[in-house]
């Protein structure tokens, strides 16, 4: 099994500040690579997939990078809505696994 | 617009079989474009894969679940569902169904269930 490990698991970052999430596959998962982010009470939406890929409706100040074992999701200017649980997560093996997830709260 | 809707018993005696069913909206489970899969995630933890199927029937389950774990599909009705016998309190998650795509990745959710195991 894959283990995503992501870093750090708490971001404090002022509105309009960038922020950078990483995540660390055990083994090389290539660019089979999803982020997602979890407001409180709500299910995990789809932002990034494909290491770089912006999901449908997702605004253009969330970048991915990546590949191998090392990725890297971006937000240049934080918005009040996204603060947030982010999680990355592996499909290119079975079982399909998660990150630890790194909460992203206002400073 | 495609929907997900968990439903099911919100509490389930340890020993049990947890039983929830995803009824589907706005698209189709016999759809060749995508699969659909059960997650979960316990009160203030992180998120766990449990299963995917096909509309084919083709099935892939979390080994860490499998002995537990089954999960059907009922394109007649719009439907799947997962069953999880001999339930602990380690059970205790939010359930929540997703379509996948043909890659696995989850690109819409459903709200989720909170099922809590407890006598």
């Amino acid at each position: 099994e894959i283990v995503m490990t992501q870093s750090p698991a708490t971001l404090s970052v002022s509105p309009g500040e960038r922020a950078a999430l990483s995540c660390r596959a055990s083994q090389t998962i290539y660019n089979k690579l999803a982020w997602y982010q979890q407001r409180p009470g709500q299910p995990p939406r789809l932002l990034i997939y494909a290491a770089s890929t912006r999901a449908t409706g997702v605004p253009a100040r969330f970048s991915g990078s990546g590949s191998g074992t090392e990725f890297t999701l971006t937000i240049s200017s934080l918005q009040s809505e996204d603060f947030a649980v982010y999680y990355c997560q592996d499909y290119n093996n079975w079982p399909l696994t998660f990150g630890g997830g790194t909460k992203v709260e206002i400073k | 617009q495609l929907q997900l809707q968990e439903s099911g018993p919100g509490l389930v005696k340890p020993s049990e079989t947890l039983s929830l069913t995803c009824t589907v909206s706005g698209g189709s489970t016999s759809s060749t474009s995508y699969c659909w899969g059960w997650i979960r995630q316990p009160p203030g933890k992180g998120l766990e894969w449990i299963a995917t199927i096909y509309y084919t029937g083709n099935t892939y389950y979390n080994p860490s679940l499998r002995s537990r774990v089954t999960i059907s599909i009922d394109t007649s009705k719009n439907q799947f569902s997962l069953k999880l016998n001999s339930v602990t309190a380690a059970d205790t998650a939010v359930y929540y169904c997703a379509r996948q795509d043909t890659t696995m990745v989850a690109s819409d959710w459903g709200q989720g269930t909170l099922v809590t195991v407890s006598s």
